[in-house]
């Protein structure tokens, strides 16, 4: 079975500090991750893979397979990002798999 | 631009209503998903289908069922809909073998009274 935990349900930060969501998984393969964004009022959207290994508006994500985390990290927020931040994993299926997701709050 | 299309943004319903829920995607997609989406328990897929008449159950598929007869619509059943029904699904579609994400409709925001 997969699994993706995200610990933290809230996160404030206030804007130009560092930011990271984090996000842990379970999947006895290899698996693939992503990072999907829902701004408010908006549709879910898809901000990075790790297979990119792209950075998306200044968000950053490497998968680390020793702790089994795939943490979303941003050197300086900005009030823009405030959003719910979703991780999610595909394995040997397509389906993926999503955590129950934070809600950043990017204070002014 | 593909696009995900779900037929209502909200929906009331009453209690043991069969309720259809539909979504069209304009990108010739092999691949579509239905999820409901609930705060403090994410996403968790329903039922998703890899082609025209195919179907396989996901998560929670209790108390639905899909149809997909064409391949750029994929319709959520609730046979009899009860008030654990009520939530926000989303319908979701990706192109096979591609890994390149899915791509999400706006979302049906359901209330069973």
């Amino acid at each position: 079975a997969q699994r993706v935990t995200q610990p933290e349900k809230l996160l404030s930060v206030f804007k130009g500090a560092p930011v990271e969501l984090k996000c842990n998984y379970s999947y006895s393969g290899s698996p693939e991750l992503f990072w999907y964004v829902q701004y408010s009022r908006q549709r879910l959207q898809l901000l990075l893979r790790h297979i990119s290994r792209e950075s998306i508006k200044g968000f950053t994500a490497d998968l680390n397979k020793g702790e089994t985390s795939f943490h979303l990290k941003k050197p300086f927020a900005q009030e823009e990002d405030s959003a719910m931040y979703y991780c999610a994993l595909t394995g040997s299926a397509r389906q993926l798999t999503f955590g129950s997701g934070t809600q950043l709050t990017v204070l002014p | 631009d593909v696009k995900v299309t779900q037929s209502s943004r909200y929906l009331v319903k009453r209690t043991g209503e069969k309720v259809f829920l539909e979504c069209v995607q304009d990108m010739d997609h092999e691949n579509m998903f239905w999820y409901r989406q609930d705060p403090g328990l994410g996403l968790r897929l329903i039922y998703f289908s890899y082609d025209v008449k195919m179907k396989e159950k996901g998560d929670i598929p209790e108390g639905y069922s899909v149809s997909r007869e064409k391949k750029e619509r994929f319709s959520l059943i609730l046979e009899s809909a009860s008030t654990n029904q009520t939530s926000m699904y989303l319908c979701a579609s990706e192109l096979a073998g591609q890994g390149a994400g899915y791509t999400f409709g706006s979302g049906t925001r359901l209330t069973v009274v």
